[in-house]
């Protein structure tokens, strides 16, 4: 079990620009999170899908962020256009019940 | 508005000693609470959990303590170890999904 796979690790891109960080979820696991790290905020859940289907957006800042999960398998999630204050670490999780979460490393997005 | 609060955003414990560290949270709806730790460059890693039902849960050093009527709870860390240098995140559930708070940044020292 490879475990959550996020890519990329790191990404550095200019203001104004588009940026998609990508999810593998573990096979299995119906339940799928995004979470933004900062540190006046903590993890920041920004939305989250149950077998594909977007549940919650309610944490998404603003309307240049979007999320899609196109199949059970993947997922992305994209911010367009990008902002400074947009920099933090993304993570993803999933889960197959309401507590077994795993997340991946994370992506770590600076605008520039 | 935050509902899961970490008031100390660091502690410093010297190895073998008790590490305490704090989380207070907001909504009563919350049936379920969870701890996280986290080292650098790599995502959160489930640590310990406890149902509203109890009030103490034990896994070897760590022990997570839950007083619903004040809406707090702990986690202790006995004795404290140098690998236990991590961030830790409270979290909490009454639906589906996890709601963390803003962690504490442990250091434990020889």
């Amino acid at each position: 079990d490879a475990g959550v796979i996020q890519s990329p690790r790191h990404e550095v891109t200019e203001m104004g620009q588009e940026v998609t960080l990508r999810c593998k979820p573990i096979s299995g696991h119906n339940s799928l999170f995004w979470y933004r790290q900062t540190m006046m905020r903590g993890l920041e859940l920004l939305i989250y899908f149950n077998n594909n289907v977007p549940i919650d957006d309610s944490g998404m800042p603003e309307d240049r962020f979007s999320a899609k999960m196109p199949n059970a398998s993947f997922s992305t999630l994209k911010i367009q256009p990008s902002e400074p204050r947009d920099s933090a670490v993304y993570f993803c999780a999933s889960s197959p019940s309401a507590y077994g979460y795993t997340f991946g490393s994370g992506t770590r997005l600076t605008v520039v | 508005d935050q509902q899961v609060k970490q008031n100390s955003p660091s502690l410093s414990v010297q190895e073998g000693r008790i590490s305490i560290l704090n989380c207070d949270y907001t909504n009563s709806m919350f049936d379920y609470f969870l701890w996280y730790k986290k080292y650098p460059a790599e995502g959160p890693t489930f640590l310990i959990s406890i149902s509203s039902i109890k009030d103490k849960n034990e896994d070897g050093r760590f022990t997570v303590f839950l007083n619903k009527s004040a809406k707090h709870l702990s986690l202790h860390i006995v004795p404290s170890q140098p690998g236990d240098s991590a961030v830790y995140f409270c979290a909490a559930s009454y639906t589906d999904k996890l709601i963390f708070g803003t962690g504490t940044r442990l250091q434990v020292f020889p």
